[in-house]
């Protein structure tokens, strides 16, 4: 099976900017979460989407949202960029239900604003 | 509410010799938790999970981690170090109840000396 992929891999956005990264899961799987990673705050959970809802939202301001396609593909979208949001932004998967599955993480995005 | 700490921010080890990397969770459930391991400019990878099983789990590339309730902790151990598995170690735990929301510690970073 193929893992989960991200897209792009690295991006530069100038401030004031807004920007859209997507997230390819595991095939089968129907829930898909966003962490941001930073040295200062650690790995952070945005958001986790499952069946094209939004089933949990972490302690991020509007600007950051996402959502999810029928086929389980997601993106996340932040507009309005702050030189804080220069972080590694990695998603994972997991089928959405159940206690025992593990999540697998994608590769990241890595977004420097400037 | 469910939280883990990892008792170190960085574990510096000779090759060959054990390695121990600690983790204290908090939890008024039965937790699940988990050990990512991440190499530089990687994502992260799944190493080993507790999901109220075996207290003793296996994992990949010879690392396993001890569940102890009395103790609250779930450390992660390895006999023999090897120069490939100097990398960040993030000690998980599976929020309950809210899907697949992961809660991360800050992270412990291995480095193994030749």
């Amino acid at each position: 099976k193929a893992g989960v992929t991200q897209t792009p891999r690295y991006l530069i956005k100038t401030r004031g900017q807004q920007v859209t990264l997507s997230c390819s899961p595991i095939s089968g799987h129907r829930s898909v979460s966003w962490y941001q990673q930073t040295p200062g705050q650690g790995l952070q959970f945005l958001f986790e989407y499952f069946s094209e809802t939004q089933r949990n939202k972490g302690n991020f301001p509007g600007r950051f949202s996402g959502r999810q396609f029928s086929n389980s593909r997601s993106e996340m979208n932040v507009s309005t960029l702050e030189l804080g949001d220069s972080a590694l932004y990695l998603c994972a998967s997991w089928p959405g239900q159940g206690i025992s599955y593990e999540q697998y993480f994608g590769p990241g995005t890595r977004l420097t604003v400037t | 509410a469910q939280s883990v700490t990892q008792l170190d921010s960085h574990v510096s080890v000779s090759e060959g010799t054990p390695v121990l990397l600690r983790c204290n969770y908090s939890s008024s459930y039965s937790p699940s938790l988990f050990w990512y391991v991440q190499h530089p400019n990687k994502g992260l990878q799944l190493l080993l999970k507790y999901t109220s099983a075996a207290t003793l789990v296996k994992g990949i590339n010879g690392f396993e981690a001890e569940f102890k309730k009395s103790e609250t902790s779930f450390h992660l151990t390895k006999p023999s170090a090897h120069m490939s598995d100097a990398a960040e170690y993030f000690c998980v735990v599976l929020i309950y109840n809210q899907g697949g929301k992961l809660i991360f510690g800050q992270g412990t970073e291995l480095s193994v000396k030749p």
